[in-house]
């Protein structure tokens, strides 16, 4: 089955404390993406990556690290997170040119 | 760098009411647009898409939605809706050939449908 997998779906933890987010996609996208949501502002792009080794920022990048060493996997690294970044996060991938993005189930992360 | 404006933040209405949700984008280039869906508790889904040709597209579960470039907007219809809709509907644009291969989402609309 085509999906998007995130790992953890919920994740509490306290300041300062690190954290990775794992995503993974089978459809062999070359796109990737992470969203948070937050009520009434939508979903905002904190970091992307067309390709492998390939990656930028989004409109919120600040307290984020991502990589893309596999085509697969796109994890997302709070170095050192803060109450701020309690959210909800998708995951997300598409081909090229964007057609269609798939979404991940999401990470409810709650940080003290 | 585009933007994506969604007017209601919240509609309540009853069953069988039809459903507009407005979506207008600030672009002057080509755009590909999309509808998504969250139900309550569950991740996004794709409602419907535009990319080009006929500026009226129909989606999944009755919804239609109606490109009009003059007015850079993607407005979301249903003609009847039933309590199954109570959902988070998102607009996203997608500016071909701006800095930055990204969607750009509105704030949502919480729909609310009363048995």
């Amino acid at each position: 089955e085509a999906q998007v997998t995130q790992n953890p779906r919920y994740l509490i933890t306290v300041t300062g404390k690190k954290l990775t987010v794992t995503c993974s996609q089978n459809m062999n996208h070359e796109y990737m993406s992470w969203y948070r949501q937050d009520p009434g502002l939508g979903l905002r792009q904190i970091y992307y990556s067309m390709n492998v080794e390939v990656t930028d920022k989004g409109d919120v990048p600040e307290g984020y690290k991502v990589s893309r060493k596999e085509k697969r996997n796109f994890p997302l690294i709070l170095e050192s997170p803060s109450p701020n970044q309690t959210s909800l996060y998708f995951c997300a991938s598409a081909h090229q040119g964007l057609k269609t993005q798939y979404f991940g189930p999401g990470t409810r992360l709650l940080v003290l | 760098a585009q933007s994506v404006s969604q007017h209601n933040h919240h509609v309540i209405l009853s069953e069988a009411a039809s459903l507009e949700l407005g979506c207008n984008y600030s672009y002057g280039g080509t755009v590909n647009l999309f509808w998504y869906v969250q139900y309550p508790g569950q991740h996004l889904q794709l409602l419907l898409k535009y990319f080009s040709g006929d500026p009226l597209v129909k989606g999944i579960k009755g919804f239609e939605a109606e490109f009009i470039k003059s007015k850079f907007s993607f407005n979301l219809r249903k003609p009847s809706v039933q309590w199954s809709d109570t959902a988070e509907y998102f607009c996203a644009v997608n500016a071909l050939g701006a800095a930055g291969n990204k969607l750009t989402f509105g704030g949502g609309t919480r729909v609310l449908v009363k048995p």
